[in-house]
């Protein structure tokens, strides 16, 4: 079956704690990314991989770093996570470009920055 | 960057009545997508709309790109209590930020039986 699967799916966390959440596709997709749903805000884009080693800001990324050392797997990483990063993540990937009938997307991690 | 309004934010409508909601752009977008979210889920792609102009239907939604290319409306018609969740229209504009999706604010469906 294919899936995107995120981990944890519910994160609270401290002020300056760093944290990873995890992504990862089993359908061989060359384009990932990771966006951040926020109430009356929609979905934002945070960063984008478009291949292994090749990755790029989307339209919110300070405080997130990513890394794409595999073609599967997409972790984001808060290095100091502060009180507004509390959000709902999602992961998303995707084969031809990003073409929209193949984008699937994760089921969420929610975190909470204390 | 490019913004969507969507409206409205919310609707709360009886069982049976039919649903409109729309999007506009500041600018142009060359695909047009609306998703659904349901509570503890990530958004599922209703619908895919390629070309200005464009009419599609997918059971009882309809969705169409505007001629613009900054508007798209997203109908349901006879609404059922499984239509309940976040509808967002999304757009996607090639040879920028490969695969990026720019979404609106969503709108919250209540269907009431």
């Amino acid at each position: 079956e294919a899936q995107v699967t995120q981990n944890p799916r519910y994160l609270i966390t401290v002020t300056g704690k760093k944290l990873t959440v995890t992504c990862s596709q089993n359908m061989n997709h060359e384009y990932m990314s990771w966006y951040r749903q926020d109430p009356g805000l929609g979905l934002r884009q945070i960063y984008y991989s478009m291949n292994v080693e090749v990755t790029d800001k989307g339209d919110v990324p300070e405080g997130y770093k990513v890394s794409r050392k595999e073609k599967r797997n997409f972790p984001l990483i808060l290095e100091s996570p502060s009180p507004n990063q509390t959000s709902l993540y999602f992961c998303a990937s995707s084969q031809d470009r990003g073409v929209g009938n193949t984008i699937y997307f994760g089921e969420g991690s929610w975190l909470t920055v204390v | 960057g490019q913004q969507l309004n969507q409206s409205p934010q919310s609707m709360f409508i009886q069982e049976g009545e039919d649903v409109s909601m729309n999007c506009t752009s500041s600018s142009i977008f060359n695909t047009w997508l609306w998703y659904k979210q349901e509570p503890g889920e990530g958004p599922v792609l209703l619908i895919a709309l390629y070309k200005a102009g464009e009419l599609t239907s997918n059971g009882r939604l309809t969705a169409q790109f505007g001629i613009t290319r900054k508007d798209s409306f997203l109908n349901i018609s006879a609404s059922i209590p499984s239509d309940v969740g976040i509808y967002f229209c999304a757009g996607q504009l090639w040879g920028t930020s490969y695969g990026k999706l720019t979404f609106g604010q969503g709108t919250i469906l209540t269907v009431h039986p």
